[in-house]
């Protein structure tokens, strides 16, 4: 089944450790996602690729980055993480519409998360 | 700008209740609406949506409607089950910003048996 696969599911790294964050999907989507979602709150975006092209929202610390080497993987590198970086990191895919607006966005479809303990 | 009001939660039913979530929203033009569903500990699943006024979504006993005139999309079941316990999410894509999900706080629900 086509899908959005996240690698670890679970991690644990250190205060001040740099944690890189794994996003895979088969679904050939153009489009690709990360959020941070804290305690069954809403996610919130913290950037996206539209193929190649980077977008980050204007709220999101330095400290976040993101690599997206092909259509296929994404990555998402907290440089130095503290102790407020704790969370569920979500990444999603979605495909714009045919026609129209390149930056219209269709339907997105998200991965299972990966939860981030800092100790 | 554009924003999406649910219900607040948590809300608890017996299983076999009807269920409503309400959601309510605010945007210009002819958004997309979802709602998403997060079972504990796995990420947003999409569990329906409707494109245009008036469009029902519908999925697993799960139903919405998109009503323009009061800019509303509330999810309903008419039978609930302990499996449904989870947080439900609902939201539009923003034609103003970009296609971006804009989320409702979350609704939790919790089914008894």
């Amino acid at each position: 089944d086509a899908m959005v696969i996240q690698n670890p599911r679970y991690q644990v790294t250190q205060f001040g450790k740099p944690v890189t964050l794994s996003c895979s999907q088969t679904l050939n989507h153009n489009v690709m996602y990360w959020y941070q979602q804290k305690s069954s709150q809403a996610p919130k975006l913290l950037f996206h690729y539209y193929d190649k092209d980077f977008n980050n929202e204007a709220d999101t610390p330095d400290n976040f980055q993101s690599r997206r080497p092909n259509t296929s993987f994404c990555f998402l590198d907290i440089r130095s993480p503290g102790l407020g970086d704790a969370a569920m990191y979500l990444c999603a895919t979605s495909r714009p519409p045919g026609t129209g607006s390149p930056r219209l966005t269709d339907t997105q479809y998200f991965g299972p998360g990966t939860r981030l303990t800092v100790l | 700008g554009d924003s999406v009001t649910q219900m607040e939660g948590p809300v608890t039913l017996s299983e076999e209740a009807f269920l409503t979530i309400n959601c309510t929203y605010t945007a210009t033009g002819y958004p997309s609406l979802f709602w998403y569903v997060q079972y504990p500990g796995e990420g947003l699943q999409l569990l329906l949506k409707a494109t245009k006024a008036d469009d029902k979504g519908s999925n697993k006993g799960f139903e919405a409607t998109y009503r323009k005139e009061t800019t509303s999309f509330h999810l309903e079941k008419g039978s609930v089950q302990v499996s449904d316990s989870a947080v439900y999410f609902c939201a539009l894509s923003s034609y103003n910003q970009g296609g971006k999900l804009i989320f409702g706080q979350g609704t939790e629900l919790s089914v008894k048996p």
